[in-house]
């Protein structure tokens, strides 16, 4: 069975750029997390998407956002990015709100030059 | 708000000795889950031992148990043989059963298993 699977791993951009950033769950998973990793900040919680639905979200500016396809694959845009930006972003899947574990992916490690 | 604390930042452990990892948490709520991740150099979070609130018997997987404290909001781990692969970043978290579908993490622990 197949893990969570973010993609790109890596990623380098420039001050005022956008990036998107893809999460694939596990097979059967609906509710996809995002989680933002700083050496600063630790693990903040960015939102999370239930079948298609925003059901929760984190203290980031509007300069994130996310959406969640029927397939349950999750994407996180970051627009007009700064430099404190840079970050390892997390994805985590889980079947259901009611389920407590969450399988995480290997991250996707975002420079903002 | 919930708030997980960790206050040892770095830990070391000869290999199988025993360690314990400290973690504190502070909530107003009676039912929730608590977590232990590690986290190793390929960054993926993996789920260690897991929590419940209203079990008053304290969560064991293998070498790993923890001792949870409800009234004094104290949540540790134990990892007893310790291996080479047990070197890792150790994150203690903690998840609303009732609210929000988001678990909140301490600042981590870097645990270093000496040969």
């Amino acid at each position: 069975k197949a893990g969570v699977t973010q993609t790109p791993r890596y990623l380098i951009k420039t001050r005022g750029q956008q990036v998107t950033l893809s999460c694939s769950p596990i097979s059967g998973h609906r509710s996809v997390s995002w989680y933002q990793q700083t050496p600063g900040q630790g693990l903040q919680f960015l939102f999370e998407y239930f079948s298609e639905t925003q059901r929760n979200k984190g203290n980031f500016p509007g300069r994130f956002s996310g959406r969640q396809f029927s397939n349950s694959r999750s994407e996180m845009n970051v627009s007009t990015l700064e430099l404190g930006d840079s970050a390892l972003y997390l994805c985590a899947s889980s079947l259901a709100q009611e389920v407590t574990e969450a399988f995480f992916g290997q991250g996707t490690r975002l420079t903002v030059v | 708000a919930q708030t997980v604390t960790q206050s040892q930042p770095e830990m070391s452990v000869q290999e199988a000795e025993t360690v314990t990892l400290s973690c504190t948490y502070d909530t107003s709520e009676n039912n929730y889950y608590l977590f232990w991740y590690k986290q190793p150099p390929s960054r993926q979070m993996i789920l260690v031992i897991r929590q419940e609130a209203y079990k008053q018997q304290n969560a064991t997987e293998n070498r790993f148990s923890v001792n949870f404290q409800k009234a004094a909001k104290s949540f540790s781990l134990k990892i007893s043989d310790s291996q080479l692969g047990d070197t890792a970043m150790y994150f203690c978290a903690f998840k609303s059963i009732s609210g929000a579908n988001n678990l909140f993490f301490g600042t981590g622990t870097r645990l270093t298993v000496i040969p």
